[in-house]
């Protein structure tokens, strides 16, 4: 069975900064790999995703995540942070294959944003 | 586009009763998942249907249960409910071709 780690519960950075929120997975093969963002009462939005091909991905609002084979790990970064920026960031993870569609998610970083 | 929309947003229900959440898919998706996020924890899968059948469920008791209609609509159904059922329930759909999930804002369920 799959499984997500997000090692760090809550991050503060302040505007402007750079940002890196860290991902390990466990899986036996590739997965398909996913960042998603939740603010607070709202659903979930997916910012970028991986399923082959360059291991550097890009997504919306700014965001990108470079894939590791070797450290299992799908870290997510922002080179400068909005405060706009401010909310939960899910780490998630699906089994290969057409078909089989079913994410299993870390348990979340919240990231705050000093002014 | 509407995209996923879940209804109703908010209910409070009582220990032992049973309850029913709904979910349109956003158009164009046949595929609906179902996902429990309890307070400060990631989203945990509950199950996931396609052609009006249960395709994978996670592990979750028989008590919960679901349904998919010929248009794609789907229902949760909650029995027996427990204090530890409160939580975030929130739908995902997809389409055929390509596989991201997109998500509806979810249904606050709480049980008192």
């Amino acid at each position: 069975a799959q499984s997500v780690t997000q090692p760090d519960i809550h991050i503060t950075v302040s505007e402007g900064a750079s940002l890196e929120l860290r991902c390990n997975y466990s899986y036996g093969a590739t997965p398909y790999l996913f960042w998603y963002v939740q603010s607070p009462g709202q659903g979930l939005q997916l910012l970028l995703k991986y399923f082959s091909g360059d291991t550097l991905v890009q997504g919306i609002k700014g965001f990108e995540a470079e894939f590791k084979r070797s450290q299992s790990s799908f870290n997510l970064r922002k080179p400068s942070v909005h405060w706009s920026d401010a909310a939960e960031y899910f780490c998630a993870v699906a089994p290969w294959g057409a078909g089989s569609y079913q994410l299993t998610f870390g348990k979340g970083t919240k990231l705050s944003v000093i002014p | 586009d509407a995209g996923v929309t879940q209804s109703p947003t908010h209910l409070i229900k009582t220990r032992g009763q049973q309850v029913t959440l709904r979910c349109s898919p956003k158009s164009g998706h046949d595929t609906v998942s179902w996902y429990q996020q309890a307070l400060g924890q990631g989203p945990q899968f509950i199950f996931q249907y396609y052609e009006e059948e249960e395709r994978q469920r996670g592990n979750f008791p028989d008590r919960f249960s679901g349904h998919q209609f010929p248009n794609y609509s789907s229902e949760l159904n909650v029995n027996a409910l427990l204090l530890g059922d409160s939580a975030l329930y929130l739908c995902a759909s997809r389409g055929r071709v390509g596989t991201e999930a997109f998500f509806g804002q979810g249904t606050r369920l709480t049980v008192v």
